[in-house]
């Protein structure tokens, strides 16, 4: 696609449940990243992928929080069991290469969990 | 770990006023250094970069030099417009730890008429 595409814009679910956000990148980008802003706490760096393999996990808040990546493209961000404090505007980003190249951002998603 | 410290905002200016929003870094290696931007209601996008000690990026009338001695990556801009009004995000990646993107807080500037 044209640039970085997340779904949903906007998601609203119970405390408890499970959510899945995805994001699809420029395409032929090898790296894609994920980010939470939370109001005040600028851009929290959750995970990157080089590929499909995720070399840097130490991001993830919980292990309520996983990602995968297949095909080298279309990644997943899932979070089980969501709490109030999982509420913020996660944002997907790639580049063509891991490090040293410009960042494209999607346009994120607001998940707000009530 | 590496890291992004950059000054806390908001900052509020008139149009035509001299800006400087202050970043400086942690990091192990040679990261290359960037400031994004994000206008009311857009995404983040790059505004500018440095791949090396006293490169200086440039765009926009915003410039930002690579400076290794004091670790720092300051933007600065000569005349401020209304347009300008955005928050900006000073980031680093790369360097000996392999570090991949990561940003600091973000510094809001609110420009007015």
């Amino acid at each position: 696609g044209a640039g970085v595409s997340q779904s949903p814009s906007n998601k609203v679910t119970e405390k408890g449940k499970d959510v899945e956000l995805r994001c699809d990148p420029i395409s032929g980008h090898t790296a894609l990243y994920w980010y939470r802003q939370s109001l005040g706490q600028g851009l929290e760096f959750l995970i990157y992928f080089q590929g499909n393999s995720a070399p840097d996990k130490s991001g993830l808040p919980s292990d309520r929080f996983s990602a995968e990546r297949t095909g080298g493209s279309v990644s997943t961000l899932t979070i089980q069991r969501t709490q109030q404090e999982d509420s913020a505007v996660y944002l997907c980003a790639s580049s063509l290469y891991y490090m040293n190249t410009e960042a494209f951002f999607g346009q994120g998603t607001r998940l707000t969990v009530v | 770990g590496d890291s992004v410290t950059q000054m806390e905002g908001p900052v509020t200016l008139s149009e035509e006023a001299f800006l400087t929003i202050n970043c400086t870094y942690t990091a192990t290696g040679y990261p290359s250094l960037f400031w994004y931007v994000q206008y009311p209601g857009e995404g983040l996008q790059l505004l500018l970069k440095a791949t090396k000690a006293d490169d200086k990026g440039s765009n926009k009338g915003f410039e930002a030099t690579y400076r290794k001695e004091t670790t720092s990556f300051h933007l600065e801009k000569g005349s401020v417009q209304v347009s300008d009004s955005a928050v900006y995000f000073c980031a680093l990646s790369g360097g000996q730890a392999g570090t991949a993107l990561i940003f600091g807080k973000g510094t809001t500037l609110s420009v007015s008429s």
